[in-house]
């Protein structure tokens, strides 16, 4: 079975520009979230989609930020215009499963420069 | 709401000796909990889980976690490390109720001295 997979696994972008990150959830996985992590701090939630609704979008940093899942498997994440603040690492999971007491598998991560 | 305290950024031990990373919570619903662990360069992966079973929960890699409410503690414990236990441990907390998102410690990293 393929894990969860994202691309690119680098990018270096200037400020300003615009940044599209993909993730290919596990097969099956109704349930994709998205999580980043700012250089020495926690991870922290994103969104949560179930199939392709936005089930959670509430740690959506700004409105800089644009994800979506047409159709319910892969999902991107647009950071449009990048702002150095953006800089981290964006981790996607996907799980089977709703409920809480599942656990997600996560992909490697997206590592987000803006320079 | 829901937190996670994780006493220690770096830890270092030697191989062979006991690994315990910290992790306190808060939490206003009965508690989940989760250990992940990132080795370099790959994805977090989920060492072990609480879930209101059994107190005493045992993981992946030798790696054991205990429930204690009275001390709103889940601690990470492994008797004897070895090198390839080198990596960094997040502790992380969602709600039985509520939202599904976790909230992450952190982190710990976790080094290994011969």
């Amino acid at each position: 079975e393929a894990g969860v997979t994202q691309f690119p696994s680098h990018s270096v972008i200037e400020k300003g520009q615009t940044v599209t990150l993909r993730c290919d959830p596990i097969s099956g996985h109704d349930n994709l979230y998205w999580y980043r992590r700012v250089m020495g701090k926690e991870i922290k939630f994103l969104l949560h989609f179930v199939k392709e609704s936005k089930q959670d979008e509430s740690g959506m940093p700004n409105n800089r930020f644009l994800a979506e899942r047409t159709g319910g498997t892969y999902s991107t994440l647009k950071v449009q215009p990048a702002e150095l603040e953006d800089s981290g690492v964006y981790f996607c999971a996907s799980s089977q499963v709703t409920a809480a007491n599942y656990g997600y598998t996560f992909g490697s991560g997206t590592r987000l420069t803006v320079v | 709401a829901q937190s996670v305290t994780q006493l220690g950024s770096h830890v270092s031990v030697s191989e062979g000796a006991l690994v315990l990373l910290r992790c306190n919570y808060s939490s206003s619903v009965p508690p989940y909990l989760f250990w992940y662990v990132q080795y370099p360069n790959q994805g977090l992966q989920l060492l072990l889980k609480y879930t209101s079973a059994a107190t005493l929960v045992k993981g992946i890699n030798g790696f054991e976690a205990e429930f204690k409410k009275s001390e709103t503690s889940f601690h990470l414990t492994k008797p004897s490390a070895h090198m390839s236990d080198a990596a960094e441990y997040f502790c992380a907390v969602s709600g039985a109720t509520g939202r599904r998102a976790l909230t992450f410690g952190s982190g710990t990293r976790l080094q290994v001295q011969p």
